[in-house]
């Protein structure tokens, strides 16, 4: 049973760098699997869910274009974690994040989601 | 404001059926793009329920259905159920993003 779980600060002020990690189990984010792509996706308070980006097991990364300027998504294959780091927050990037292991190609779906954690930009 | 679009709410009697729809353009759902489908619990992670516009996955029951036409997609619910109140999302994928998009979900609320 794959799991993943996301971790990070309850606060973060703004102008800092938003910093969270997502350990999985059941599966490998080095994994050779067909299609794993390792998503962060947020859901911005009373809107929808929105992409961030993935990190796919050869290294690859592609970020949301709107976004890009200041997100970087990583794996540490030897702690089985997928990590986001957002610079230079506003109250703008208060939500619910969330990551999910990808299957498909670039048109992929999420199969497993972590619970999401909430990350307030507040001073 | 999303590039797929949603209603934000619709309600249905339990036992009825609704539907939900997603439209979006010629550069996502329109360019035969996969549509997904998720259901989102207060304080749970995101469920697929839909994925690659008609399949469901494992465990999920048939009173849940996919379709797609055109530039739009659709969930469909029958026989609703009091646990079927939830938050529902679209995904696709865009060409001119190059990325994943979503909807901006929709509430289903069982009277």
């Amino acid at each position: 049973q794959v799991q993943l779980q996301e971790s990070g600060p309850g606060l973060v002020r703004p102008s800092q760098t938003l910093s969270l990690t997502c350990t999985v189990y059941g599966d490998s984010v080095s994994s050779r699997g067909v299609g794993h792509y390792w998503n962060w996706v947020r859901q911005l308070p009373g809107k929808g869910l929105e992409w961030i980006g993935y990190f796919y097991y050869r290294g690859t990364t592609y970020y949301n274009p709107s976004l890009r300027s200041r997100v970087t998504i990583s794996a540490d294959a030897s702690k089985n974690q997928l990590s986001l780091t957002l610079t230079s927050v506003t109250a703008a990037d208060t939500a619910v994040y969330f990551c999910t292991r990808g299957r498909g190609s670039s048109s992929w779906y999420g199969d497993y989601w972590g619970q999401g954690i909430l990350v307030p930009v507040s001073s | 404001q999303s590039v797929l679009t949603q209603p934000p709410s619709v309600s249905g009697a339990p036992g009825q059926r609704v539907t939900i729809s997603c439209t979006g353009s010629s550069s996502n759902i329109g360019a035969d793009f996969d549509v997904h489908w998720y259901q989102i619990l207060p304080g749970a992670a995101p469920k697929l329920l839909i994925y690659s516009d008609t399949n469901r996955p494992a465990g999920v029951p048939d009173r849940f259905s996919g379709s797609k036409s055109g530039t739009s997609a659709s969930l469909a619910i029958t026989g609703l159920q009091a646990e079927d109140e939830a938050d529902y999302f679209c995904q696709s994928y865009d060409s001119g993003l190059s990325g994943s998009v979503f909807g901006g979900g929709t509430k289903l609320t069982v009277l």
